[in-house]
This record gives C-alpha cells, structure tokens and sequence, in this order.
C-alpha cells in the first residue's frame, strides 16, 4: 500500500544512452514533482505537474522530458544520459493547493 | 532559492529534547514555515508547518517567534530513528506548491 511509489530503485547505464524512471501514487493527489538529489545532497525541483498538465519546469535541460499519461503517474525519460545526470530523483505528490509532500523512496541513477 | 539559515550539524542524546534552529529574517507576512527531513536513503518526510502560532503534532512542536524572524523545532524525546537531516523552508501559501530545500541540518542522536 505504498503510497508513492518509483520504479527502479537503482538504474546503473551508461552515458548516451536513453532511459526511464516511473513514479505512481494512490494517494488521490492532483499535483505530481520530480527532485533531483546530487552527490552534495542539494534536492532541487525539477517539474511540478498538475492534473496531467505541466506547471513548473526549473531550467532542466530538455534531455528530461516528464510525462504524465494520468493524474496518478508521473514518469521521467532521460535522452543521452551524461555522467552529470548521476542522481537520487525523488519522486512527490500532494494535494492541489495543499502544503504537504508526500515523497517517494527514490530513484538512484548511476552513468558510467 | 532557499531563504533559511540553519546550523550544518548538531548532535543530541537519545532521549532528550532536540532543539533545531532556523533563521529566515527576510520572511514575508504570507509565507509558513515548513519542517521536513530525509532519513538516510529515504525520501524527505513532512514533519510540520506554521504561519505564526505555536504548532505541534504528533511528530513534534513548531515554535516561532513574534517577529517570525526565527523558528525552532523540537522533537521532545529523541530516538535514533530521528538521526537525519532536518530542513526549514519558507514559502507563501499560494505558490502553486513548489518547494526550495537548503542544505538543512544533519542531527545525530548519540545513545
């Protein structure tokens, strides 16, 4: 009954390669984000979507492209994957309007 | 842009009070004060928010000063399972929900 819920855990590829990190919630919320965590454990916004339709997109390079097919997930595919892109991306959702996050256990990149 | 200040580490003894600081001297009258924090390799977890009156719940109290000027948050009985890092965010009630994390506190609950 997990409430947020991403898929892989851990991803190791290597760089140039395409891939995908999927994130669902069962909580009913309308408002879905992805962070990213770098190796200094700065945890940044990366996009925010709100019923299906983006909202906040915080100058990531259009390598990452969200999307979001229901209100209940919200996926993540990354293009030609360098070695910057190593991270912890954390996956929330929250009500519309509310002021809670509900995170997910993450998602580790690894690009080799 | 994180807008809080607060200490990079701290340690406490298990079973007392942990105190942690915040700063946000620029804060403005519509934003709250928000409190999560990130077990190791776990996502951040909400702990409490506040406008300008005292808050607790069950995970812990909220106080803020008069001015709002500064807010601590105590956890009243420290275990272990409260070793994480700790973060303090200010943001308006209004912004469409995004949240800007620091770099938060790292406490430590030594047996």
């Amino acid at each position: 009954d997990t409430a947020v819920s991403q898929t892989p855990k851990y991803l190791v590829t290597q760089m140039g390669n395409d891939k995908s990190i999927k994130c669902e919630q069962n909580l009913g919320h309308d408002t879905m984000y992805w962070y990213k965590q770098d190796s200094k454990k700065f945890l940044k916004i990366m996009f925010s979507y709100n019923n299906k339709e983006l909202i906040i997109n915080e100058t990531v390079p259009n390598r990452f492209s969200p999307k979001s097919p229901d209100k209940a997930h919200l996926n993540l595919h990354i293009n030609s994957l360098e070695l910057g892109d190593s991270a912890v991306y954390f996956c929330a959702s929250s009500p519309l309007g509310a002021n809670v996050l509900t995170f997910g256990a993450g998602s580790r990149l690894t690009v080799l | 842009d994180a807008k809080t200040t607060q200490p990079t580490s701290m340690d406490c003894a298990e079973g007392r009070a942990a105190n942690l600081p915040c700063n946000h001297s620029t804060i403005s009258g519509n934003e709250y004060v928000y409190w999560y924090r990130q077990i190791h390799s776990q996502g951040p977890q909400y702990i409490i928010h506040g406008l300008k009156n005292n808050e607790t719940n069950e995970m812990a109290s909220l106080i803020i000063t008069e001015d709002r000027k500064s807010s601590t948050l105590i956890l009243p009985h420290a275990t272990l399972r409260d070793t994480a890092v700790y973060y303090c965010i200010v943001r308006p009630s209004n912004t469409g929900n995004q949240f800007y994390f620091g770099t938060g506190t790292s406490l430590t609950v030594i047996p």
